[in-house]
């Protein structure tokens, strides 16, 4: 079963937009983590955050977690063409051991 | 320096049939794990490999075995294939237990 659930699950904007997805998950977790995938190729990690933390910043990318919400959202600021891609979420719950959880991702298109 | 590398990128077999895919991780890890991703949908945790042993299974049945070797590289099997087995099968690594997964392209298996 899935543990994450990412919002929306499409977003168009335009190059220069901000782009705000957001991921909701079920149960106490470790940490969470966010992953880039480009059109049936192989995800690539962006950003982890520990449960223990509430916002982490690596270039334009803003991730903040609420662990009493259950919940997370990644802000990419300045979106490029290149940021097309699906985006997901996983989580490192405290009661799944070593396996990672992954939502059903938010596709998001980036036009010129 | 490779990152994880998979073969075959792209596979055809019939139902009934048994399918072996390859993994090999990147460089200086040790862990391997397996995850099926259907169309639209995100990973599903198949199993993970540490120091030859299966270390922890998700939901999927015996048909699924797996192999890992002596250089951490891994094997997955699927025997008895049933046209919802056809998905992207993805191996990623990690230097350790938990933390980011580093991904290979995938596998995309298409069975009829």
């Amino acid at each position: 079963s899935q543990q994450g659930e990412e919002d929306p699950q499409a977003l168009s904007i335009q190059e220069g937009e901000n782009a705000t997805m957001n991921c909701s998950y079920k149960t106490s977790i470790n940490n969470l983590q966010w992953y880039r995938q480009n059109s049936g190729r192989g995800l690539v990690h962006l950003i982890l955050i520990r449960s223990n933390e509430r916002e982490k910043h690596s270039g334009r990318l803003r991730v903040t977690l609420d662990t009493s919400k259950k919940s997370s959202s990644l802000l990419i600021t300045a979106s490029r063409a290149a940021d097309t891609a699906s985006y997901f979420c996983a989580t490192d719950a405290e009661n799944s051991g070593y396996a990672l959880n992954f939502g059903k991702g938010t596709s998001l298109l980036v036009t010129p | 320096d490779a990152g994880v590398t998979q073969s075959p990128t792209h596979l055809i077999k019939t139902r009934g049939q048994q399918v072996t895919l390859r993994c090999s991780p990147k460089s200086g890890h040790d862990t391997v794990s397996w995850y099926q991703q259907a169309l639209g949908q995100g990973p599903q945790f198949i199993f993970q490999y540490y120091e030859e042993e299966e270390r922890q299974r998700g939901n999927f049945p015996d048909r699924f075995s797996g192999h890992q070797f002596p250089n951490y590289s891994s094997e997955l099997n699927v025997n008895a294939l049933l046209l919802g087995d056809s998905a992207l099968y993805l191996c990623a690594s990690s230097p350790g237990t938990f933390g980011p997964l580093h991904f290979g392209n995938g596998t995309r298996l298409t069975v009829t």
